[in-house]
């Protein structure tokens, strides 16, 4: 199984150009989720879906938007990037029913100019 | 906002060294979660403990949920360069489907 894979692993955008950054797991996980880390500030939650045909807003969904396209598939979108977005960006996934734990993806790493 | 503190921060450390760190919190979680994240790589699962007092092992390391299961600490006995890395805590709690992460420690180990 590859677990959590992301798209792509680098990205370099100028100040508003748009793109959306891809994430897939084959866990038959019910959850999924997009965050970003910055130094200093730890993983701070964009947005998650709790189940497929949901979403819902974390702690900074300010300049992004998500799709759930399928239970495997969740994307993030970034409409018109701006230099505060510049960071890396991970997907994960949680099969839910009472577990806690999550899995992670490789990550994407976007610089924004 | 239900936060988690880990401390210390950073930590360096030589090979062959002892360690401890900690994930603090003023909240009661259902469960907690450590993970390590290497660097440019994303958080790989370490442990989950569920049970207030309950105690785990993965090889050298060692993993304690306190007893009011608001608080964890991890241990690492004669720690390894390859221990490099950033050590996160998540907790979960309830129904709820999101994870609290703390900032993570930042652990060097020295060959």
């Amino acid at each position: 199984n590859a677990g959590v894979t992301q798209t792509p692993k680098f990205q370099v955008l100028k100040t508003g150009q748009s793109m959306t950054l891809q994430c897939a797991q084959d866990m038959n996980h019910n959850s999924m989720y997009w965050y970003r880390q910055d130094p200093g500030m730890g993983l701070r939650l964009i947005y998650y879906s709790a189940s497929e045909g949901t979403t819902d807003k974390g702690e900074v969904p300010n300049g992004y938007n998500v799709s759930r396209l399928n239970k495997r598939e969740f994307s993030l979108r970034l409409e018109s990037a701006a230099p505060s977005q510049t960071s890396v960006y991970f997907c994960a996934s949680r099969l839910g029913q009472g577990l806690y734990e999550q899995y992670f993806g490789p990550g994407t790493r976007l610089t924004v100019t | 906002t239900q936060l988690l503190e880990q401390s210390p921060q950073f930590l360096s450390i030589q090979e062959g060294e002892n360690l401890t760190v900690y994930c603090n919190s003023s909240s009661v979680f259902s469960s907690l979660q450590w993970y390590r994240q290497e660097p440019g790589e994303g958080p790989v699962l370490l442990v989950t403990v569920v049970t207030g007092g309950e105690v785990k092992k993965l090889k050298r390391l060692t993993f304690q949920f306190g007893d009011a299961r608001k608080d964890s600490s991890l241990h690492i006995t004669a720690a390894q360069p390859g221990d490099t890395g950033l050590y996160l805590c998540a907790g979960g709690r309830g129904s709820n489907y999101k994870l609290t992460f703390g900032k993570g420690t930042l652990l060097t180990v020295n060959p």
